[in-house]
């Protein structure tokens, strides 16, 4: 299995809503990452977990909540979100010591 | 501060020539440098990397030059196909774990 999937696919949110994205992989990659990627932009990294540990969290606001429940998952929690928010939102995941980061296909998010 | 940089958005080439994509950067302390193809609607693909300790990786019609004196890194495909038509992105890392990308370059394969 060398895939990093994604779901939803797509999601469409309110304001006022509590949604979760969720990231899965099965690669033994102890490196797992959120990345926010708006139309013709490159990826903006959001969130770096390593051992299940957050190591890096790139001054994303609280209103984004990221978990990691064991070292195959990884979660995105939403809420009270804003339309700016609405992007294509990447995990990717790689070995620790191995610089190659594998993406997945990415959520769709729509924030009104 | 943009530390990776691709200044061409976009570039044409015709089928079965070789594309060049390019890349600047500015950190030194980068060690290891990827490419990743991006279709629309679809996560980026991991395609080909070097590390900061050779000068050129080759993988079947793709080829990376890494020039650290000049900060500059090029992505050949030869002979470039219709489905290479994607945008490829740049990218470098410091260390574990964080990758800086560049903006995209936009190529266009012309049967």
């Amino acid at each position: 299995d060398t895939e990093v999937t994604q779901t939803p696919k797509h999601l469409v949110m309110g304001m006022t809503n509590k949604k979760s994205l969720k990231c899965e992989q099965h690669m033994g990659h102890r490196a797992m990452y959120w990345y926010k990627q708006k139309a013709k932009k490159p990826p903006e990294l959001m969130f770096v977990y390593s051992y299940e540990k957050l190591s890096i969290n790139e001054s994303v606001p609280s209103r984004f909540s990221p978990e990691c429940p064991n070292s195959s998952l990884l979660n995105l929690h939403l809420h009270a979100l804003q339309p700016e928010d609405s992007a294509l939102y990447l995990c990717a995941s790689s070995q620790v010591t191995v610089a190659g980061a594998f993406f997945g296909p990415g959520t769709r998010l729509t924030v009104l | 501060d943009q530390q990776v940089k691709q200044n061409s958005p976009s570039l044409s080439v015709q089928e079965g020539r070789i594309s060049i994509l390019n890349c600047d950067y500015t950190n030194s302390m980068f060690d290891y440098f990827l490419w990743y193809k991006k279709y629309p609607a679809e996560g980026p693909t991991f395609l080909i990397s070097i590390s900061s300790i050779k000068d050129k990786n080759e993988d079947g019609r793709f080829t990376v030059f890494l020039n650290k004196s000049a900060k500059h890194l090029s992505l050949h495909i030869v002979p470039s196909q219709p489905g290479d038509s994607a945008v490829y992105f740049c990218a470098a890392r410091r260390g574990a774990q964080k990758l800086v990308f560049g903006q995209g370059t936009r190529l266009t394969i012309n049967p």
